[in-house]
């Protein structure tokens, strides 16, 4: 199976959080990566949480992160239109960044 | 400033024939990678390069190859591209040392058909 995972859609308000979430199996995996891809574009780095935080805050973003169940999220407060997106996790894997298969964001207003 | 660039951004090519994508980075980073994204995959690591002659093969090689005679550029090349190749490649680069950013092209979309 896949060694990271996401759900592949999710659909919110504008104004309302946005929570994406991803499920990774590397325990020796030292950051985890969020990134971020908007239509016709490359990946770009959103935010990364070092393995020994719990939680990580940058402006309307919040990273959480359960090494006990390898689960990691990223809630997005007051979602706007211009997050819609796909957002993929990743991980630091064995030779380079193991990606999710990305959770496209729909922002409706 | 700094960048990533692809070329071509779209290509369109026939069953067999041999194909190669530019990457070229004026980051001087050590490391740089190439992806395909499909749907339903996120991204997969073709190959990747730590330096300069250095090159070894990610998740999904078969198929493609890779060389490094400098530090800015890593061209990816279909030696007989086939119709599952169809997808939307992506180069990235980053610099040494663990966890740091990777910065991605703009991609290249190739058909084949």
């Amino acid at each position: 199976g896949e060694d990271v995972e996401q759900s592949l859609f999710l659909s919110v308000r504008e104004g309302d959080s946005s929570v994406i979430n991803c499920t990774y199996t590397d325990s020796s995996s030292t950051y985890l990566y969020w990134y971020k891809q908007e239509p016709g574009a490359g990946l770009q780095l959103l935010t990364y949480i070092f393995s020994n935080m719990d939680m990580k805050q940058d402006q309307r973003l919040t990273v959480l992160l359960n090494k006990k169940d390898k689960h990691l999220s990223l809630r997005i407060a007051d979602t706007q239109t211009g997050d819609s997106a796909i957002y993929f996790c990743a991980e630091t894997g064995r030779r380079a960044l193991t990606f999710g298969s990305g959770t496209r964001l729909q922002v409706q207003p | 400033d700094a960048e990533i660039t692809q070329s071509p951004r779209h290509k369109i090519t026939e069953t067999g024939r041999q194909v190669t994508l530019a990457c070229h980075q004026t980051w001087n980073h050590n490391n740089m990678f190439w992806y395909r994204q499909d749907l339903g995959h996120g991204l997969r690591l073709i190959h990747y390069s730590y330096g300069v002659q250095d090159t070894n093969k990610g998740e999904v090689s078969d198929g493609y190859s890779v060389s490094r005679s400098n530090t800015e550029d890593l061209p990816l090349t279909l030696e007989s591209a086939a119709s599952s190749q169809t997808s939307v490649y992506f180069c990235a680069s980053s610099g040494s040392g663990e966890g740091l950013e990777q910065y991605f092209g703009p991609g290249t979309r190739l058909t084949v058909t």
